[in-house]
């Protein structure tokens, strides 16, 4: 079955400088990968996703690269603020039965001030 | 975004007795949901998939009389831990699927129930 690898586990930055978190999966049919931000004590909330026909995708601050052909995806987030302290998870969508998805390991950033 | 109402938001119970977590979609129908648990400091595991009318799919290691899911109308999930004991304790999390055909709508999240077992 599909398996997501996330990098790094925790990640600190000055506030301003960008922060990348990378992630790895295992099966090439998966073709929707989105990624969550989650706030200490709250369910993950969906922040930027990138299918499988697109190779970048941005929104704002943040953006989504997508490298089929070597089963990654990262996300970036420049500019970075305290208020992106959270958990972010990354997934990649199994195409098959009810879709589900399976979740990266998490990444704990800090954003110090 | 879609909006998921998860609740309640936290619970305590005696060891024995059974909770009953609600999960509805506010805005949208949703076919399918997913519950998840989450441990501190870990990823969401997923521990079933909730159907609209039919039984739901637990996934492997996942004890399905011990987690009874309920999907009795397309805005309403239900998860129900029953003779709860204190290594049940933990971060359950829903999800519901927008959009129509599988892999083409965005999933959401509740906020998430805290159960905690004495």
């Amino acid at each position: 079955g599909e398996n997501v690898e996330q990098h790094p586990s925790t990640l600190s930055v000055q506030e301003g400088d960008s922060a990348v978190i990378k992630c790895t999966y295992s099966d090439s049919a998966s073709n929707y990968f989105p990624w969550y931000k989650q706030e200490l004590g709250k369910g993950p909330q969906l922040i930027i996703d990138i299918r499988s026909n697109v190779g970048e995708k941005k929104d704002q601050r943040i953006a989504v690269t997508l490298n089929k052909t070597a089963k990654h995806f990262s996300l970036h987030i420049t500019e970075t603020q305290p208020e992106d302290s959270a958990v972010y998870f990354c997934a990649a969508s199994v195409p098959s039965g009810t879709y589900k998805y399976i979740f990266g390991t998490g990444t704990r950033l800090k954003v110090l001030a | 975004g879609a909006v998921v109402s998860q609740h309640p938001s936290w619970v305590i119970c005696k060891s024995g007795t059974s909770v009953k977590i609600e999960c509805r979609s506010l805005d949208f129908q949703a076919t399918t949901m997913f519950w998840y648990r989450q441990f501190p400091k870990q990823s969401l595991m997923l521990m079933a998939t909730s159907n609209e009318g039919s039984k739901a799919t637990y996934e492997q290691g996942v004890e399905k009389d011990k987690f009874l899911i309920n999907h009795a109308s397309l805005t309403l999930s239900t998860l129900t831990v029953t003779s709860a004991h204190p290594e049940d304790s933990s971060f359950y999390i829903c999800s519901a699927r927008t959009g129509g055909p599988p892999n083409t709508g965005e999933l959401f999240f509740g906020e998430g129930s805290r159960l905690t077992v004495l």
